[in-house]
């Protein structure tokens, strides 16, 4: 079965940038989208179609694609923004595929 | 303001039967698919079924085909997932997530409902 690949964790300082890649054979040919989820919350779409923010989405969350993998990036990482995030993408069947999550902790 | 709100989770037995709601308020329902996604307790995501607006085209994950029936009710902006033969694999915070109109995600969600199957 298809699958999207995400790094478990991903740990950066207060200001930096965070980087949360996701990898996947059908990207180059499917959209990538991201959410991310607090604790004890719903998750909560960030990025669609690979680097479209929705509204109320601050502008330090940003989307890319390149090949078979798809990145969220956070620039200028607030305390705010630790929280679980995962991608989302579709199989060549159409079926909803979501990568493992990958949690960010800001040191 | 669009919501979205599930009901009917508890606690089961193994085998047993459980049929989730969800209600949806402040936009045309009938016009966007309507998703059940779900999450194990301290898991990842876990996509469980789709229907269309109309009801007219359906999937399920292989992980619940032929046990669960996803269906809606237009008239009552209601969505319902039937959950049956269920096992202890199925225990999770299943959450109701519509569909977006112009792609494959999912832009509003419920805020969950806990399904446990034990004996």
């Amino acid at each position: 079965s298809y699958e999207l690949t995400q790094p478990p964790s991903v740990s950066v300082s207060p200001g930096q940038t965070a980087r949360i890649t996701c990898s996947g054979d059908a990207l180059p040919k499917q959209y990538g989208y991201w959410y991310h989820q607090k604790p004890g919350q719903a998750p909560g779409l960030v990025i669609y179609k690979d680097s479209e923010r929705p509204s109320g989405i601050p502008e330090r969350f940003s989307g890319s694609s390149s090949g078979t993998t798809v990145t969220l990036t956070i620039s200028g990482v607030q305390a705010e923004d630790e929280a679980d995030y995962y991608c989302q993408s579709v199989d060549s069947n159409g079926t909803v595929v979501f990568g493992g999550g990958t949690k960010l902790t800001v040191l | 303001e669009v919501q979205l709100v599930e009901s009917g989770g508890g606690l089961v037995k193994p085998g047993g039967s459980l049929r989730l709601p969800c209600s949806a308020s402040g936009f045309t329902f009938s016009s966007y698919s309507m998703n059940w996604v779900r999450q194990a307790p301290g898991k990842g995501l876990e996509w469980v079924s789709s229907i269309s607006g109309s009801g007219g085209y359906i999937q399920y994950a292989d992980s619940v085909k032929g046990r669960f029936t996803i269906s809606r009710d237009n008239a009552k902006n209601s969505l319902y997932l039937q959950m049956n033969s269920l096992r202890g694999e199925d225990t999770a915070v299943y959450y109701c997530a519509r569909g977006q109109l112009s792609g494959d995600y999912f832009d509003y969600w419920g805020q969950g409902t806990l399904v446990t199957v034990s004996s």
